[in-house]
């Protein structure tokens, strides 16, 4: 089946500067990519997505990058801001159009 | 535009003992999913229904948790008995047919703890 991994466990970033968060997955099936942005104690919620047709995507502040020939695909933050701390989690649709998640990103964004 | 609903929130068992938790999703949408989160870690996934039918539950531990949707709407998942590292959050996950995308939307979830 479909492994995710994700890096780094936990990043800590000054106000304003920029984040990066990576994945890797190990399924070369898979064709769908979505990121989630979970809030201590809520559910995680959808921030962005990208199928495996497009190299980049942008929305507003929030950028994902993906290379289908290493396998591996990026979330950007950019002019980070302190309600953007949370856990976020990348995942990848494999076999059987199932999500299989990584063990997600603790971005915290120091005033 | 009503989300998932989970029910109960909250609950503290002790080992050996059953729980029941239960899941209404999105009008509509014809896929439901059971999540299991443990504290620090991603969403694993336990059960993967299409209307009344199991798509997948290679990941259920199925010596003592069981899954229904009988009428292709709300969904019962139940563990007995429970173990210690069976707490978790219990999340209920639902998405549109057709949907190429994937696109899930997930439940406020179900916290167990066991004793």
């Amino acid at each position: 089946g479909e492994n995710v991994e994700q890096h780094p466990s936990t990043l800590s970033v000054q106000e304003g500067d920029s984040a990066v968060i990576k994945c890797t997955y190990s399924d070369s099936a898979s064709n769908y990519f979505p990121w989630y942005k979970q809030e201590l104690g809520k559910r995680p919620q959808l921030i962005i997505d990208i199928r495996s047709n497009v190299g980049e995507k942008k929305d507003q502040r929030i950028a994902v990058t993906l290379n289908k020939t290493a396998k591996h695909f990026s979330l950007h933050i950019t002019e980070t801001q302190p309600e953007d701390s949370a856990v976020y989690f990348c995942a990848a649709s494999g076999a059987g159009n199932m999500l299989t998640f990584g063990g997600g990103t603790r971005l915290m964004v120091k005033p | 535009e009503a989300g998932v609903a989970q029910s109960p929130r909250y609950k503290i068992i002790e080992k050996r003992q059953s729980v029941a938790f239960w899941c209404n999703p999105i009008s509509g949408h014809a896929t439901l999913y059971w999540y299991q989160q443990i504290l620090g870690q991603g969403p694993k996934l336990l059960i993967q229904f299409q209307n009344n039918g199991v798509v997948d539950d290679s990941q259920l531990p199925k010596d003592r948790f069981s899954a229904e949707r009988l009428k292709g709407v709300d969904s019962t998942l139940k563990i007995q008995p429970a173990k210690l590292e069976d707490s978790a959050v219990y999340l209920c996950a639902s998405s549109p047919p057709r949907d190429r995308r994937n696109t899930i939307y997930f439940g406020e979830g179900s916290w167990l703890t066991v004793v």
